[in-house]
């Protein structure tokens, strides 16, 4: 099946620095999703992104499905930064959904 | 307020008791799912359903059973919980499958003791 890999698995940061995290994927995909998982367990949604490249305040996502990767950009991280960073995608033949191990953000103040 | 919602938040069970976690949301959506969240393993999809009455098995489906007779309930259904089926479990929904984000429940705690 398909493999979804993010690096780094661990990052730890000082509050003010910018950070870039990866998601490659082994197949053609129908979507990717990028998601946060905050200290308290809860899965936020943050980019839809396919492909193509997004912007929302300090966060940014670039996919490049030829080459079967995409990159979360965090730029001025906050304390509140912390958690998880999980990358998701869904397949194309059966609309399944896997999601990569995640990364585990810690911003240090 | 858009959301998705999951009973009960915590359960603390015995193996062999059958128990159901609930999953409702009020969006519309066609697309609902049901994943399992293990230490060092992420989210694993347990099951899927693209509409009312179709539904499929994720990559983890052996020990539950899940329904949809009703578009904004997706229950997901352990006939006889095992200690290997203890973790945290979320429910989620997306518009349609392929073209939508995903929207997650709170998560349910589940100990199998």
């Amino acid at each position: 099946g398909i493999q979804v890999e993010q690096s780094p698995p661990d990052l730890i940061l000082q509050e003010g620095a910018n950070s870039t995290l990866r998601c490659n994927f082994s197949d053609s995909v129908n979507n990717l999703q990028w998601f946060h998982q905050n200290p308290w367990g809860q899965l936020i949604n943050l980019f839809y992104i396919p492909s193509g490249t997004k912007q929302n305040g300090r966060l940014s996502a670039t996919t490049v499905a030829t080459e079967r990767y995409s990159l979360l950009y965090i730029s001025s991280s906050q304390t509140t930064d912390s958690g998880v960073y999980f990358c998701a995608v869904e397949r194309n033949r059966d609309d399944k959904i896997i999601f990569g191990k995640g990364t585990r953000l810690h911003i240090l103040p | 307020e858009a959301q998705v919602t999951q009973n009960p938040r915590y359960l603390i069970t015995v193996t062999g008791k059958k128990l159901t976690v609930t999953c409702s949301q009020n969006m519309n959506h066609e697309y609902m799912s049901w994943y399992r969240q293990d230490p060092g393993l992420g989210l694993r999809q347990i099951y899927y359903s693209m509409n009312v009455e179709v539904t499929d098995k994720g990559d983890v489906p052996e020990g539950y059973k899940v329904s949809r007779k009703e578009k904004r309930n997706f229950p997901l259904i352990l006939e006889s919980p095992s200690p290997n089926q203890t973790s945290l479990y979320f429910c989620a929904s997306s518009l349609f499958p392929g073209g939508d984000t995903q929207y997650f429940g709170p998560g349910t705690r589940l100990t199998v003791l």
